[in-house]
């Protein structure tokens, strides 16, 4: 178990500009889930997959944001035309979901976005 | 909609006081109850969980009781330690759809004096 692995860990990027994080989940998981985190709050769930199918999605996730997971096993979330507001850490978790139930989260150290 | 209350912090203690965190939750159904640990430059970890009425989930010296009666899932440890200084966070994961995906409480930073 390597846990999950979040790439790059900081991003800092001008007002306007394209970015794109990727999240290795844990290898035996098929599902995976992005979560945005403010300073002071608690992480907000934006969207999650099972195996590569997008099966739910959170109004907080404007138009500006994409993500995928194309074989069911790394995901990437892009943010387009990015604003200041976007700035904040974004998490991705995974976990295993199967006749026995759904395991608990795990998550990655996170992505900190800083947009200038 | 669901949600997920928790006392204000931070919390200031000294080393081996008692420690309590209150957490409150609002569900349409049957939540499965969680408490997330998130240490200093990491990621979330999970300390404990509790999936039905009066389970009580416990680690590392926490222990939580899933209270239906008065919707709660107060974190306690008897006697903590510098290392516990942390931010702690209440979830919960609703049954219904079985998405497992969690709600969040705002986090409480807990700082342990020696």
């Amino acid at each position: 178990d390597t846990g999950v692995s979040q790439d790059p860990r900081h991003k800092i990027t001008k007002r306007g500009q394209n970015v794109t994080f990727r999240c290795d989940p844990i290898s035996e998981h098929n599902r995976l889930y992005w979560y945005r985190q403010t300073l002071g709050q608690g992480p907000e769930f934006l969207t999650y997959f099972q195996n590569e199918a997008q099966l739910e999605k959170s109004r907080l996730l404007s138009d500006r944001f994409s993500a995928e997971r194309p074989k069911g096993s790394f995901s990437t979330l892009e943010i387009q035309r990015t604003e200041q507001g976007d700035s904040a850490m974004y998490l991705c978790a995974s976990s295993l979901a199967g006749t026995g139930g759904i395991s608990p989260l795990h998550f990655g150290n996170g992505t900190r976005l800083t947009v200038t | 909609g669901n949600s997920v209350t928790q006392m204000e912090g931070p919390v200031t203690l000294s080393e081996e006081a008692f420690l309590t965190i209150n957490c409150t939750y609002t569900a349409t159904g049957y939540p499965s109850l969680f408490w997330y640990v998130q240490y200093p430059g990491e990621g979330l970890q999970l300390l404990l969980k509790a999936t039905k009425a009066d389970d009580k989930g416990s680690n590392k010296g926490f222990e939580a009781t899933y209270r239906k009666e008065t919707t709660s899932f107060h974190l306690e440890k008897g006697s903590v330690q510098v290392s516990d200084s942390a931010v702690y966070f209440c979830a919960l994961s609703e049954r219904s759809g079985n998405t497992g995906k969690l709600i969040f409480g705002q986090g409480t930073t807990l700082q342990v004096k020696p």
